[in-house]
């Protein structure tokens, strides 16, 4: 099974600030890389997808790259409802698989 | 808009089974493949199972292997895990997403799409 490891595991921030997030694969993985972010009590949004692509409807602040076995998300001026805890999760080969996740607070 | 909600949720003991469904409305549920993730309390997501669009072909996680069955009724837009020989560490809330593409082949599935709608989830607590 493919493991997925991001860094850090929890980071305080600051409305204005850049804040980049990132996620190693155990293997490549090519660019079947997809970032999420969930806040309390809530279901996970889809961020990014293909480890560059953003979804439909998420803010331009929002940025991914990466491909073979390292990734970053990245959010170049932090808002107030950004403050989640954010997963990547590779498509590649089931068993698909999550990352622990970075859980992002003031 | 586009729906996705789960029930079947509750409390059954260690060994027990349980029967979770998806609804699927506003969009065309046939053509996509459909998983469930599950998230234990306090603890991150991990993905469970994925189900193709026509139902052929269907890939678990280790953890659930032999014991959840995922299925699909196309005609009733409707996604399902049939849970059995349940364990404390099956307690969770679970979430059914849909993900637009998916291949298959080889053993394995890959995507390169993520999911993109989830529903609220519901939540399964195995206890004595």
């Amino acid at each position: 099974d493919i493991q997925m490891t991001q860094s850090p595991f929890s980071l305080s921030a600051s409305v204005g600030d850049r804040v980049t997030i990132t996620c190693r694969a155990s293997q490549s993985i090519s660019n079947y890389l997809n970032w999420y972010q969930q806040k309390p009590g809530k279901a996970p949004k889809l961020l990014i997808y293909a480890a560059s692509i953003l979804q439909s409807g998420v803010p331009s602040r929002f940025s991914g790259s990466g491909s073979g076995t390292d990734f970053t998300l990245t959010i170049s001026s932090l808002q107030p409802e950004d403050f989640a805890t954010y997963y990547c999760q590779q498509s590649y080969s089931t068993p698909l698989t999550f990352g622990g996740g970075s859980k992002m607070d003031i | 808009q586009v729906q996705l909600v789960e029930s079947g949720g509750g409390v059954v003991r260690p060994g027990g089974s349980l029967r979770l469904s998806c609804a699927a409305s506003g969009f065309s549920f046939s053509t996509y493949a459909m998983h469930w993730v599950r998230q234990a309390p306090g603890k991150g997501l991990e993905w469970v199972a994925v189900i193709s669009s026509d139902g052929y072909d269907k890939f678990y996680a280790d953890s659930v292997k032999g014991r959840f069955t995922i299925s699909r009724d196309n005609s009733k837009n409707s996604l399902y895990l049939q849970m059995t020989s349940l364990r404390a560490e099956d307690t969770a809330v679970y979430y059914c997403a849909k993900t637009p593409v998916l291949y298959c082949g080889g053993g394995r599935c890959y995507s390169d799409y993520g999911m993109d709608v989830w529903g609220q989830g519901t939540t399964v607590t195995v206890s004595s």
